[in-house]
């Protein structure tokens, strides 16, 4: 079993829609988690931490399951610069990554 | 300047052949991490490294080593390139007391095996 398993995509929506992508980890001692940003041939970067309370930045929420080891990220009134893939991340020792799931926004 | 450099950016080189990838920060912090990308695989650790006298090996550390050279620097060697060590590869940086704020990764290494 994967440590991190996402489902890969893509995701093809309109601009103006909203989407959430899950994510489902394996450690349940995980310590914290990550939800990271790739545009195609560049590195991550940190998108936002995922607090086990919820946690919003601006168009992006992220909510944490520990019961059901499950993350998820939820992304209201796409944009087309939102077009990525997105990995989730857990740590434990060190960081565990998804492989990503694709989004493509379209106009 | 970026606080985590990697260089070169692109190599194209020959089957057997030694090869250097080198990885620096100015972030001051102590864990460093070599992973590996490829289309459809995502991110796997390759090495990582704690602090200066620590070196662990990730998930597909066979025909890679490394070299901890000081708190800053962390190189990844290939003794000997072969064609599916051809992949985008990552230096990624860390702070063991703020693991929170998660991976400082570099821009990368576009590394081609012929």
């Amino acid at each position: 079993r994967k440590e991190v398993e996402q489902d890969p995509g893509p995701f093809n929506v309109p601009e103006g829609a909203t989407v959430a992508f899950n994510c489902t980890y394996s450690n349940s001692a995980s310590q914290s988690f990550f939800w990271y940003r790739q545009d195609c041939r560049k590195e991550p970067k940190l998108l936002m931490s995922v607090y086990s309370s919820g946690n919003e930045d601006g168009r992006f929420t992220a909510q944490l399951n520990r019961a059901s080891q499950y993350i998820s990220l939820l992304i209201r009134d796409s944009k087309l610069s939102d077009s990525a893939t997105y990995l989730c991340v857990y740590n434990f020792n060190k960081f565990y990554f998804g492989s990503g799931t694709k989004l493509n926004v379209k106009p | 300047d970026a606080d985590v450099t990697q260089t070169p950016r692109n190599r194209i080189t020959k089957t057997g052949k030694r090869i250097m990838l080198e990885c620096s920060q100015t972030k001051g912090h102590d864990r460093m991490y070599w992973y590996r990308q490829d289309p459809g695989l995502g991110l796997r650790l390759i090495y990582y490294s704690f602090d200066v006298k620590d070196i662990n090996k990730g998930e597909i550390s066979d025909g890679y080593s490394v070299s901890r050279q000081a708190q800053a620097k962390f190189s990844l060697s290939l003794e000997s390139a072969i064609p599916n060590q051809t992949a985008l590869y990552f230096c990624a940086t860390s702070d063991s007391g703020t693991d929170n704020y998660g991976y400082t990764f570099g821009s990368g290494t576009r590394l081609t095996v012929v």
